[in-house]
C-alpha cells in the first residue's frame, strides 16, 4: 500500500531557528503534493501544494517545500519560525490513477518557544 | 465567508451504541470526503462523495459504518454498534470539485469517545 512518511514526529525550536521537516512517499508515479497545518484549537489548512512545474514551491506564512522526485520527498522548510508556527504539521499525497483521495502521514508537532 | 461545519464536536457514547456524525459543506463545493484520525496517527481517508455519483466507499473499515449525502448537501456518517476501536476524531473536508486540483477546506471535526 502508498504510504507516506514524516519521520520527525516532535521537533522543538527557539523562534528565529530554521525549520526542516521531512516528508517521504511511496509511489514511483506521477503525484499531487501537499503540506496541511493545523494549529492549536483550529481545523486543518492548506499550506501549500505542488502539482507540476517548478519543484520549490512557496506557501502562506514563509513556508516553502522542495519536491525532489530522485528522493521522493517533498519536506516543508522556513528559514526563521515565530511563536505562532507552534502547530502540527501534516504531509499529504495525492497519486496520479486516485485523485478521489488523499493520503497522509502521520504528523510532526511544532513547538517554538520565545 | 462559512467553512466546513461538523456537528458534534464532541461525542461520548458506550459500547455497541450507533452514532450519527454531521458534515455541511461550503456550499456550491460537489465533493464532500470524511477521513479519520486516531490518537498518533495520521488522517485516514473513509469515504468519498462526488455530485451525484456513486461513492467511493474503499476506505470503510466494516460494515458498521456507513454514509450519505443528499445531493450536494449535508453528510452523515453513521457508525453502528460502537466499538472502542472507533474512538478518534472525524473530520469532513470538501472542495469545488474532484481531481486534486481543488484544495481540500476541513471542518474542526468530531472527537468520538467509546467507554
Amino acid at each position: 500500500a502508498q504510504s507516506v512518511s514524516q519521520h520527525n514526529h516532535h521537533v522543538i525550536l527557539s523562534e528565529a531557528a530554521s525549520l526542516e521537516l521531512g516528508c517521504n512517499y511511496s509511489y514511483g508515479g506521477t503525484v499531487n503534493l501537499f503540506w496541511y497545518v493545523q494549529y492549536p484549537g483550529q481545523h486543518l489548512q492548506l499550506l501549500l501544494k505542488y502539482f507540476s512545474g517548478d519543484p520549490l514551491v512557496k506557501g502562506i506564512k514563509g513556508f516553502e517545500a522542495e519536491f525532489i522526485k530522485s528522493k521522493f520527498s517533498f519536506n516543508l522548510r522556513k528559514p526563521s519560525v515565530q511563536w505562532s508556527d507552534t502547530a502540527e504539521y501534516f504531509c499529504a499525497v495525492m497519486l496520479s490513477y486516485n485523485t478521489d483521495k488523499l493520503i497522509f502521514g502521520t504528523g510532526t508537532r511544532l513547538q517554538v518557544f520565545p | 465567508g462559512a467553512g466546513v461545519s461538523q456537528s458534534p464536536s464532541n461525542k461520548v457514547t458506550e459500547k455497541g451504541k450507533d452514532v450519527e456524525l454531521r458534515c455541511d459543506p461550503i456550499s456550491g463545493h460537489t465533493a464532500l470526503y470524511w477521513y479519520r484520525q486516531r490518537l498518533g496517527q495520521g488522517l485516514e481517508f473513509l469515504i468519498y462523495f462526488q455530485g451525484n455519483s456513486a461513492p467511493d466507499k474503499s476506505g470503510l473499515p466494516s460494515d458498521r459504518f456507513s454514509a450519505e449525502r443528499t445531493g450536494e448537501s449535508v453528510s452523515t456518517l453513521t457508525i453502528q454498534r460502537t466499538q472502542q476501536e472507533d474512538s478518534a476524531v472525524y473530520l469532513c473536508a470538501s472542495s469545488l470539485d474532484a481531481g486534486g486540483n481543488q484544495p481540500q477546506h476541513f471542518g474542526d471535526g468530531t472527537r468520538l469517545s467509546i467507554l
